[in-house]
């Protein structure tokens, strides 16, 4: 049972435009959000966070936002450039006992942004 | 540059053969995360240690193993492989704790083929 779907396993986007990639999550108990970014023969890093009390994350050019009535979360990237072009897993986390918690993840979305 | 350091990066064995994967976390992370991506697979979570204990456990076979020692290192024991192991197998490391909301800092990973 997949606890969080990204059901675009690729998306193409001209350079300059707006990138926006989805995901949407099944799991009530999940309470913290993450976008990282991957780029080939590298470990996935951190890009962007959102709590559940929040419906709206900026950084820069990146911006998340929270649905928690629909169960879905979006990243948007404006305006996208090509370095942007890498492989983008959602994920999300719950506290479990004693502060514990997990990170799941999406099986990401391929990002190519086209010069 | 995560500060995660994973060895070996690359490793091609035979079936039923058993090998071990090492990860040093971050400086000052006492949390580690084991986790193993597939072929057109998301990142699935293995387990996790927070200071030398087990702290959470997902999808790990019982054919796998890992341990946390002293100095925070740890190491994933893959035994008895089978031709469906072949993946890349990350580590991530985070401060840990009741605070952590799931920000980890990912290694480059260790892709492991078996023939």
């Amino acid at each position: 049972d997949q606890q969080v779907k990204q059901n675009s396993p690729s998306l193409s986007v001209q350079e300059g435009r707006i990138s926006i990639l989805n995901c949407d999550y099944t799991n009530s108990m999940f309470d913290y959000f993450l976008w990282y970014k991957k780029y080939p023969a590298e470990g996935p890093t951190f890009l962007i966070s959102i709590s559940s009390i929040k419906d709206k994350n900026e950084d820069g050019r990146f911006t998340v936002f929270l649905n928690k009535s629909a169960k879905h979360l979006s990243l948007h990237i404006v305006p996208s450039q090509p370095g942007d072009s890498a492989v983008y897993f959602c994920a999300a986390s719950f506290r479990g006992g004693a502060g514990s918690y997990q990170l799941t993840f999406g099986k990401g979305t391929k990002l190519s942004v086209i010069p | 540059d995560s500060g995660v350091t994973q060895t070996p990066k690359h490793l091609i064995t035979a079936t039923g053969q058993r090998v071990t994967l090492r990860c040093s976390p971050r400086s000052g992370d006492l949390s580690v995360y084991w986790y193993q991506q597939s072929l057109d697979q998301g990142l699935q979570f293995l387990i996790q240690y927070y200071n030398g204990e087990e702290r959470a456990k997902g999808n790990i076979l019982e054919r796998f193993s890992a341990q946390q020692f002293p100095d925070l290192h740890s190491e994933l024991n893959l035994s008895s492989l089978e031709l469906g192991d072949s993946a890349l197998y990350f580590c991530a490391s985070s401060v840990g704790g009741a605070g952590n909301t799931g920000e980890l800092f990912f290694g480059e990973g260790s892709r492991l083929t078996v023939l």
